[in-house]
């Protein structure tokens, strides 16, 4: 069984400081770790995903996350806030399924509101 | 190439009714997913699609189904709709079963009333 939890479903910061959004995760095997990034009346667009190589990921648009083992937790940063990263973000993770395939269980969500 | 495509855009029907979503993955792509969205539940995983064949099913119940045709297109069909079926549908495509990255189309937003 796989379960994600992030912490906050809004998270409101100003135009250059650092992006903090909180994710934990459950696993019953090693997990698989994404983030996602969904703008208005968008699909949803991958940022970054861990996939058991290094635990600091680097995403597009200088997002990263680091993989915890010991906290369970994959939390998303960017070091300044562009306006243009308001929107919503989905921690997801993956472990093997019994088609063989890797399908997702995904967080709430939170939204970045990025100030002025 | 061209992103993942899904028609129509924007749906609204009528409870007791049934609908056919389409989605058209990216060019070379073999697995099809869908998912829901909806503000109570959230993104949740309904059913994944590889060479035709159904791999993986979420916990939806029978009214919803879906297939996936030779040149990887997939249809989700939904009979006796609900008001709780109203939803942003999201189809996703991705090379393989591994972990290929997946590309997510714009969704389908489905009003029942």
């Amino acid at each position: 069984a796989q379960s994600v939890t992030q912490l906050g479903s809004h998270v409101s910061v100003s135009e250059g400081a650092l992006v903090l959004l909180r994710c934990n995760y459950s696993s019953s095997v090693p997990p698989y770790l994404f983030w996602y990034v969904q703008y208005p009346n968008q699909g949803l667009q991958l940022l970054l995903k861990y996939t058991s190589a290094a635990t600091l990921v680097k995403g597009i648009n200088d997002f990263e996350a680091e993989f915890k083992k010991s906290e369970t937790s994959f939390h998303l940063t960017k070091p300044s806030a562009h306006m243009s990263d308001a929107a919503e973000y989905f921690c997801a993770v993956s472990g093997a399924s019994s088609g063989g395939s890797y399908i997702p269980t995904f967080g709430r969500g939170t939204s970045l509101i990025v100030h002025p | 190439k061209a992103g993942v495509t899904q028609t129509p855009r924007y749906l609204i029907k009528t409870r007791g009714q049934q609908v056919t979503l389409s989605c058209s993955p990216i060019s070379g792509h073999r697995s099809v997913s869908w998912y829901q969205q909806t503000p109570g539940q959230g993104l949740q995983f309904l059913f994944e699609y590889f060479s035709e064949t159904q791999r993986n099913k979420g916990n939806f119940p029978g009214r919803f189904s879906g297939r996936q045709f030779s040149n990887s297109r997939s249809e989700m069909n939904v009979s006796t709709l609900e008001l709780g079926d109203s939803a942003l549908y999201l189809c996703a495509s991705s090379e393989g079963l591994s972990l290929d990255t997946q590309y997510f189309g714009p969704g389908t937003r489905l009003t029942v009333l």
